[in-house]
């Protein structure tokens, strides 16, 4: 089962404006992470946020957390073309559960 | 290596044949995660790995699935008797602490097409 379901399931943006994405997820949880894959790619591990954390930025990334609302949100600013993917939230533990995902495209 | 490494990339099987995925983790890596990937999903949790000891399998669709590590480092993952619903990506994936919330790095993972 994925416990973490993005929103939208996909965003198409012109290069140079921001993206927004959303990932709910069900039960309580210690800590999310989001990740990228590039078509036909593994994934990369993008950002962690802990439960106890609200925000955390890293470059053009910055990544939102409300427990009492069990979401998350991750906002790309500034896109590239390079930003073109799909991107995933996976909640808590070892093993990671993850969403659908979001596909972003970024257009030229 | 630098990365986790997975062969083959791509493999075609015919229905019913036997196929074996295999992982190389990071070095060092204590943990070690198999997931499957179907079309425009998410990956979905197949087996989990610490060191050579299989402790998570609840993933694996059914009994055909059947994963192992022996010594701790590489590691396969063989499905029997394929079927065309097991077409999906194989991703393996490693990180270095056990059961701990770390950060996991994938391979580019294994496309498995059954015809």
């Amino acid at each position: 089962s994925q416990q973490g379901e993005e929103d939208p399931q996909a965003l198409s943006i012109q290069e140079g404006e921001n993206a927004t994405m959303n990932c709910s997820y069900k039960t309580s949880i210690n800590n999310l992470q989001w990740y990228r894959q590039n078509s036909g790619r593994g994934l990369v591990h993008l950002i962690l946020i802990r439960s106890n954390e609200r925000e955390k930025h890293s470059g053009r990334l910055r990544v939102t957390l409300d427990t009492s609302k069990k979401s998350s949100s991750l906002l790309i600013t500034a896109s590239r073309a390079a930003d073109t993917a799909s991107y995933f939230c996976a909640t808590d533990d070892y093993k990671l559960s993850f969403g659908a995902g979001t596909t972003v495209t970024v257009r030229a | 290596g630098a990365g986790v490494s997975q062969s083959p990339r791509y493999k075609v099987a015919k229905r019913g044949q036997d196929v074996a995925l295999r992982c190389d983790p990071i070095s060092g890596h204590v943990s070690l995660f198999w997931y499957q990937q179907a079309l425009g999903q998410g990956p979905e949790f197949l087996t989990y790995f610490q060191n050579e000891a299989q402790l998570d399998k609840s993933g694996l669709p059914s009994d055909r699935f059947f994963a192992e590590r022996p010594e701790g480092s590489v590691s396969t993952l063989k499905i029997q008797r394929t079927q065309q619903e097991d077409s999906a990506v194989y991703l393996c994936a490693s990180s270095f602490a056990p059961q701990k919330a770390d950060t996991i790095y994938f391979g580019e993972g294994s496309w498995l097409t059954v015809v």
